[in-house]
């Protein structure tokens, strides 16, 4: 079937560094991808988006890149602070429909 | 900054019971969305909604759920039968056309005893 999915579920980063969290998706269909920041008992915040016509783009310390040849999405944040700590999620939007289908979602951890 | 907002932020139902939960999207969006998530799952999709009426909608969303925007500014989710699955975070999110940004509320959280 159709997914989105998460390489990696915990990521512990020290404070400073960069972060990578990664999602394969398998939707060669979808043209609209978002990273959401999920912090505990809050809904999905909102981050970084990109279209398939684009294979990067940044925002504020965060940068998602699109691989399209192996469906493949990722978000890097840089310099990572503590109030990253968060589980995040990929979802994807395909061209026929307004759903957004959700990632299971990888859990940052920003040790200090 | 304009923000979605939901109404309560907990309810707690008895098997059985209806429930209606209550989202106030971001005034000058169109598009409306309901999702769920269990405790530790991911996020799912139940419906979407545009110009007064359900434009796509997941196999979660049976019988037993219904929306409605019964005035210019809420947006309604009733579950008319809660079972015990139906416990679950319920976020409503709204976007200003298909392909932007959905914009999430805080959410709901549904417990059916």
């Amino acid at each position: 079937g159709e997914s989105v999915g998460l390489h990696l579920p915990t990521l512990s980063v020290q404070e400073g560094d960069n972060s990578i969290i990664n999602c394969a998706y398998s939707n060669s269909a979808s043209d609209y991808f978002i990273w959401y920041k999920q912090e505990s008992g809050k809904g999905p915040q909102f981050i970084i988006d990109i279209r398939s016509n684009m294979d990067k783009r940044q925002g504020q310390r965060v940068t998602v890149l699109l691989n399209k040849t192996v469906k493949h999405l990722s978000l890097q944040i840089a310099a990572t602070q503590p109030g990253d700590s968060a589980v995040y999620f990929c979802a994807e939007n395909p061209t026929w429909g307004n759903k957004l289908t959700f990632g299971g979602g990888t859990r940052v951890l920003v040790k200090p | 900054e304009p923000e979605v907002t939901q109404t309560p932020s907990h309810q707690v139902t008895q098997m059985g019971q209806e429930v209606i939960l209550r989202c106030v999207p971001i005034s000058n969006h169109l598009y409306f969305y309901w999702y769920r998530q269990i405790l530790g799952q991911k996020v799912e999709f139940l419906v979407s909604f545009y110009n007064n009426e359900i434009s796509e909608k997941s196999e979660i969303f049976d019988d037993q759920f219904s929306v409605e925007r019964p005035d210019g500014s809420n947006f309604t989710l009733k579950i008319r039968s809660t079972k015990l699955e139906d416990s679950a975070m319920y976020f409503c999110a709204s976007s200003t056309a298909r392909t932007y940004e959905q914009y999430f509320g805080p959410g709901t959280r549904l417990t059916v005893t």
